[in-house]
């Protein structure tokens, strides 16, 4: 099992819907949970990213982390085909150190239609 | 892009050449990284650098070599290029290791 899952998609939205983006992983150890968001030939660049537990919002993103599943989530509410691109979840166990490095789940692309 | 440029941006080279790519930082971040992704993999750890001269290997070491003797750069070296090491390479740098900040890649293809 890999540390880190994530269905790669495609994803296919209409402009104004709410997407849901996921990743579940196994190592109980993980405590920084992030997301980047990858334009097509770009570098990835971070979105958000959360620490333990919970919810943060930032504009029309939210992350959300449940470690009782081992589960994480964003979501992005009023999609705008700027939005098209592939989203990487990422998460580590300790800050800073070998242990802080990062592990990325494959991607999701998503296309949001006009 | 965070103050960091790659290079070259784009490379073909033959097998069995030594390859060399770039990484320059403005920032002045502790934490410089490589990566490789590549399709149905994802990104993928190379090496590691925590401080000048102070480096380590990740994921996928094998066939790569890298070096900081500055702050600002660090170069990772394919000693001896092969076809499965064609791919887009991505560097990275950090204050805190996990709040990483991407360049803009290099396409690297061995034929």
């Amino acid at each position: 099992q890999k540390e880190v899952e994530q269905d790669p998609g495609p994803l296919s939205v209409p402009e104004g819907a709410i997407v849901s983006l996921n990743c579940t992983y196994s190592n109980s150890a993980f405590q920084y949970f992030m997301w980047y968001r990858q334009y097509s030939r770009k570098g990835p660049e971070l979105l958000m990213y959360t620490y333990s537990s919970g919810n943060k919002e930032d504009g029309r993103f939210t992350a959300q982390v449940d470690k009782s599943s081992k589960y994480i989530s964003l979501f992005i509410r009023d999609s705008q085909p700027s939005d098209s691109a592939t989203y990487l979840c990422a998460m580590s166990a300790l800050y800073g150190g070998s242990q802080g490095n990062l592990i990325f789940g494959k991607g999701t692309k998503l296309s949001v239609k006009p | 892009d965070a103050g960091i440029t790659q290079s070259p941006r784009h490379k073909v080279t033959e097998t069995g050449t030594p390859v060399t790519l770039r990484c320059h930082q403005t920032e002045n971040h502790r934490y410089m990284y490589w990566y490789r992704q590549d399709p149905g993999h994802g990104l993928r750890l190379i090496h590691y650098s925590y401080g000048v001269k102070d480096t380590d290997k990740g994921e996928v070491s094998d066939g790569y070599s890298v070096s900081r003797s500055k702050t600002e750069d660090f170069l990772l070296t394919l000693e001896s290029a092969t076809s499965s090491q064609t791919s887009v390479y991505f560097c990275a740098i950090s204050d805190s290791s996990y709040e990483q900040y991407f360049g803009p890649g290099t396409r690297l293809t061995v034929t």
